[in-house]
């Protein structure tokens, strides 16, 4: 069981680019969210699926996409990147929005020069 | 303003020595509020769940309790191994919101 699982661990970005972030569970659950973590700050929301074909914006979604096609699979995009979206990325599963029970995955450190 | 607020920001004790973390709230309407662990490089990892001001957990050294203000998770007689950051993190009524906290790092002696 592997849990949620994040691709890239490191990504080191020019500005203007974009790229996509990967995100996979195994555990058949419905809600699954994207977070960033700035140091000196809380976890903040971007974007959340309460399941396939459903999407939200969180907090901060500005320069940020996502689409969810499968219940395994929630994928972030970053349309083209900016030094403020410099962070590290965590993905998290649960069974309901409501369900305070969250697995994270292991998160992607994103450098944007 | 909704607002979650971790404190110390850092705390340093020699092993064996008890201690608690803070986490006061100020939210319109809680649904519930719950403890995370987070290790350096790796994501959070779910500790505790309170729903109700009186209710307390318990996790090996680690107990968890909620007012209608505030919880507290206290540290029994620590290892070296309970070193992390541990976040709070509260479920707000409306909309189901989530709101983390800056977090504490722990750092015990050994």
């Amino acid at each position: 069981n592997a849990g949620v699982t994040q691709t890239p661990k490191f990504q080191v970005l020019k500005t203007g680019q974009s790229m996509t972030l990967q995100c996979a569970q195994d555990m058949n659950h419905e809600y699954m969210s994207w977070y960033r973590q700035d140091p000196g700050m809380g976890l903040r929301l971007i974007h959340y699926s309460v399941g396939a074909g459903i999407t939200d914006q969180g907090e901060v979604p500005n320069g940020y996409n996502v689409s969810r096609s499968t219940t395994e699979d929630f994928p972030l995009r970053l349309l083209s990147a900016a030094p403020s979206q410099t962070s590290v990325y965590f993905c998290a599963s649960s069974y309901s929005k409501r369900n305070t029970e969250a697995f994270f995955g292991q998160g992607t450190r994103l450098t944007v020069v | 303003e909704d607002q979650v607020t971790q404190s110390p920001e850092a705390l340093r004790l020699q092993e064996g020595e008890s201690s608690s973390l803070n986490c006061s709230y100020t939210v319109s309407g809680l649904r519930g509020l719950f403890w995370y662990r987070q290790d350096p490089g790796k994501g959070p990892e779910f500790l505790f769940t309170l729903y109700s001001a009186g209710e307390e957990k318990e996790k090996e050294r680690l107990k968890a309790t909620l007012t209608k203000k505030e919880s507290f998770l206290h540290i029994t007689a620590p290892k070296p191994e309970d070193s992390a950051t541990y976040l709070c993190a509260v479920l707000m009524n409306r909309d189901d919101k989530i709101i983390f906290g800056k977090g504490t790092r722990l750092h015990i002696l050994p």
